[in-house]
């Protein structure tokens, strides 16, 4: 079955640096999702996007987060910059479509570190 | 408001036995669609099983069923013969049907099955 690719899987970094983390949904899907997960809690969506654009990003920090999927297929999603709270596990999601009844499919995550 | 509940923080069960993992949910929205999903210790979230609200029969995918009482605003996963690579955190989700609003995600469930 096609998997949602991210890279890196891990990932340490100081605190004022940059990072950046890289999503491939399964082919076709055109909505795209990133989301945010502390040990021990359920997932936080940062942004959604539908094909190349932006649907929803009210919970994304936008003075330090920005998210970009410019031609409706890959993902970048970027910290600048980095701050010890951000420390938390990063999955990207793909789905079919919009609807609620169109299950995500998640990648492996990226485990961030910030020191 | 939107919610979804959780209340077994986690669970111990002996290998073999049928599980059962409680999840009760509150929408007012007419249409919408249940989600359950796995987070083994790797991190990855791994989609399980679907209930539609207006489904007549619950849902089953294997060793997974799911106990979809709508009166009761309750859809309970249960695992039947758990195995030890059962051992994982359990989440289970809702979404609207017919619009675009973020899946809702419960707290989660910690299972430990012991051999």
């Amino acid at each position: 079955e096609a998997e949602v690719a991210q890279s890196p899987r891990y990932k340490i970094t100081e605190k004022s640096q940059a990072v950046a983390f890289w999503c491939d949904p399964i082919s076709g899907h055109a909505t795209l999702y990133w989301y945010r997960q502390i040990l021990g809690q359920g997932p936080e969506l940062l942004v959604q996007f539908q094909d190349e654009s932006v649907v929803d990003d009210s919970q994304l920090p936008k003075d330090r987060f920005s998210a970009e999927r410019l031609k409706g297929v890959d993902s970048t999603l970027k910290i600048q910059p980095a701050e010890l709270g951000d420390s938390a596990m990063y999955l990207c999601a793909s789905s079919s479509g919009q609807g609620g009844h169109s299950p995500l499919h998640f990648g492996n995550g990226t485990r961030l570190t910030v020191t | 408001a939107q919610k979804i509940t959780q209340t077994q923080p986690g669970m111990f069960v002996q290998e073999k036995e049928a599980v059962t993992l409680d999840c009760t949910y509150d929408t007012s929205d007419p249409s919408y669609g249940l989600f359950w999903y796995k987070q083994p210790s790797s991190g990855e979230m791994i989609f399980l099983i679907y209930q539609g609200s207006y489904d007549q029969q619950n849902a089953t995918e294997g060793r997974y069923s799911l106990n979809f009482q709508k009166a009761r605003k309750s859809a309970n996963l249960v695992i039947s013969a758990s195995q030890l690579g059962d051992s994982a955190m359990y989440f289970c989700a809702m979404r609207p049907l017919n619009s675009n609003y973020q899946l809702i995600w419960g707290a989660g469930t910690k299972l430990i099955i012991k051999p």
